[in-house]
């Protein structure tokens, strides 16, 4: 069974500093692997997409990468601002189905 | 395009009833998927369309849910006899046919039962 694992639950940080989140996966054979940012109340916008052949993506301030022997995935935040507050989820693409399987989220506080 | 776009956004029913949902694609994807999310969860894989033919269904997809998608465009989620523990947010993504491509999520049904 894919599980997918996100640590830590909730975060609070002061506004400028950088952050990781982490994300855990029990999916050996993988495809890929996407991160979301959801807002109270709202649907998911997608980050970042890492292919399975892919170590890392880079879009603005936000860079994720991929650790396939490890089982883990990181997204690292630069420079952190009030906006970015919100509920940040990983999931992985199987390499057996096409269904994405998710983690619980962090949520992010950004503190002015 | 303006993205994958769902309907209605909030839905209050009173136990028993029956609702729909629809779900709106982004228009060249082939994929669909239905999710459900309940509050500090993350979503739950309910079903799967590749073009009109259902591929996958989850085994949280009781009897009284069915989804549809005539003609591989649009597609609709029922669920009849709604009971107190189906209130989540109803989440639809859609995706290229090809494998490990990016997947758009709608902004959700809120679903409520009273």
């Amino acid at each position: 069974k894919q599980e997918v694992t996100q640590i830590p639950a909730a975060l609070s940080v002061p506004e400028g500093e950088n952050l990781v989140l982490n994300c855990s996966f029990t999916d050996s054979a993988i495809y890929n692997l996407q991160w979301f940012r959801q807002d109270p109340g709202k649907g998911l916008t997608s980050l970042l997409l890492i292919q399975s052949s892919q170590r890392e993506q880079t879009s603005g301030r936000l860079n994720a990468s991929l650790d396939k022997s490890s089982g883990r995935s990181t997204l690292y935040i630069a420079a952190s601002q009030p906006g970015d507050s919100a509920t940040y989820l990983c999931a992985e693409e199987g390499g057996s189905n096409y269904k994405l399987t998710f983690g619980k989220g962090t949520l992010l506080t950004v503190n002015p | 395009d303006t993205g994958v776009s769902q309907d209605p956004r909030h839905k209050i029913t009173k136990r028993g009833q029956n609702v729909t949902f629809r779900c709106d694609p982004i228009s060249e994807h082939n994929r669909l998927y239905w999710y459900r999310q309940t509050l500090g969860q993350g979503p739950e894989f309910l079903t799967y369309f590749q073009n009109e033919a259902q591929l996958e269904k989850s085994r949280l997809l009781s009897d009284r849910f069915s989804a549809e998608r005539p003609k591989g465009s649009f597609s609709t989620l029922e669920i009849q006899r709604t009971e107190q523990g189906d209130s989540a947010m109803y989440l639809c993504a859609s995706s290229s046919l090809a494998r490990g491509t990016e997947a758009f999520f709608g902004q959700g049904t809120r679903l409520t039962v009273v």
